[in-house]
C-alpha cells in the first residue's frame, strides 16, 4: 500500500543544533506540505512544494527550510533549533487535482 | 488573525446521540472545506469534504453542512460511537492556493458509553 512516513518519530535536540526531519511518500503526489501542531493553534503551514525543485514559504516559515530533489521526499531542516520550535511536525501530500491531503504520523521534536 | 475558527475546544456526547461540531471562517475565497479526525500520536485522517457550491455532503454516519451566508459549517455524526472520540479539525482551502489547508484549532470530542 502507498503511504507517507516520517522519521524520526521522536527527537530531542539542543538549542542551536541543526535538525532535519524526513518525510517520504510513495503515492507519487506532486504536492507536499509541512505543518506544525501547537495547542490552541491547530496545524500551521511551514513550507510546501508543488513538485521537484519547487519550494514555497508558508505561514510560519522563519527558521525552517526544505528542499525537493525528487517526488518522494521533502525533508524539513531547522537551521538552528530554538525552544519555540518544540512542537509536533506533520508532513502531508496530495494529488494536484484533489483537495484532501494525506498526513504522516508526525514527529515530536523537543528543543532543550 | 485566524481565518478558520473552532470556538469549542471540547464536546462530550452520549453514545448513540448526535455529535455536532462547528466551524466558522472569514475568508470568502475558500471554495472547499474539509474535516479531519486525529487520534493521539497519529496523523490527521481525512473524513469528509464539501465544495462551496453545495450545502450538504453525506458519507455514512458523517454529514457536513455549509452555510455560506453565515460563513459557517458543521459536522454531524449520527449515531456517535466511543471510537469517534478524537480531536476534529476543520480545514479550508481555495483553488489559487495550490490547495494549502488552513486549519482551525480543533475540538476534542468525547463519546461517553
Amino acid at each position: 500500500d502507498a503511504e507517507i512516513t516520517q522519521s524520526p518519530r521522536h527527537k530531542i535536540t539542543e538549542t542551536g543544533r541543526q535538525v532535519t526531519l524526513a518525510c517520504h511518500q510513495t503515492w507519487n503526489h506532486n504536492n507536499m506540505f509541512w505543518y506544525r501542531q501547537d495547542l490552541g493553534h491547530g496545524l500551521r503551514l511551514i513550507h510546501y512544494s508543488y513538485g521537484v525543485h519547487d519550494t514555497n514559504k508558508g505561514e510560519v516559515s522563519d527558521g525552517y527550510s526544505v528542499s525537493r530533489s525528487n517526488t518522494e521526499d521533502l525533508p524539513l531542516t531547522l537551521e538552528s533549533a530554538a525552544s519555540s520550535q518544540t512542537s509536533v511536525y506533520f508532513c502531508a501530500s496530495s494529488e494536484s487535482t484533489r483537495v484532501e491531503a494525506f498526513f504522516g504520523q508526525g514527529t515530536r521534536l523537543t528543543v532543550v | 488573525d485566524q481565518q478558520v475558527k473552532q470556538n469549542s475546544p471540547s464536546l462530550s456526547v452520549q453514545e448513540g446521540r448526535i455529535s455536532i461540531l462547528n466551524c466558522d471562517y472569514t475568508n470568502s475565497m475558500f471554495d472547499y472545506f474539509l474535516w479531519y479526525k486525529k487520534y493521539p500520536a497519529e496523523g490527521p485522517t481525512f473524513l469528509i469534504s464539501i465544495s462551496s457550491i453545495k450545502d450538504k455532503n453525506e458519507d455514512g454516519r458523517f454529514t457536513v453542512f455549509l452555510n455560506k451566508s453565515a460563513k459557517h459549517l458543521s459536522l454531524h455524526i449520527v449515531p456517535s460511537q466511543p471510537g469517534d472520540s478524537a480531536v476534529y479539525f476543520c480545514a479550508a482551502t481555495f483553488s489559487g492556493s495550490a490547495r494549502q489547508l488552513t486549519f482551525g484549532s480543533g475540538t476534542q470530542l468525547t463519546v461517553l458509553p
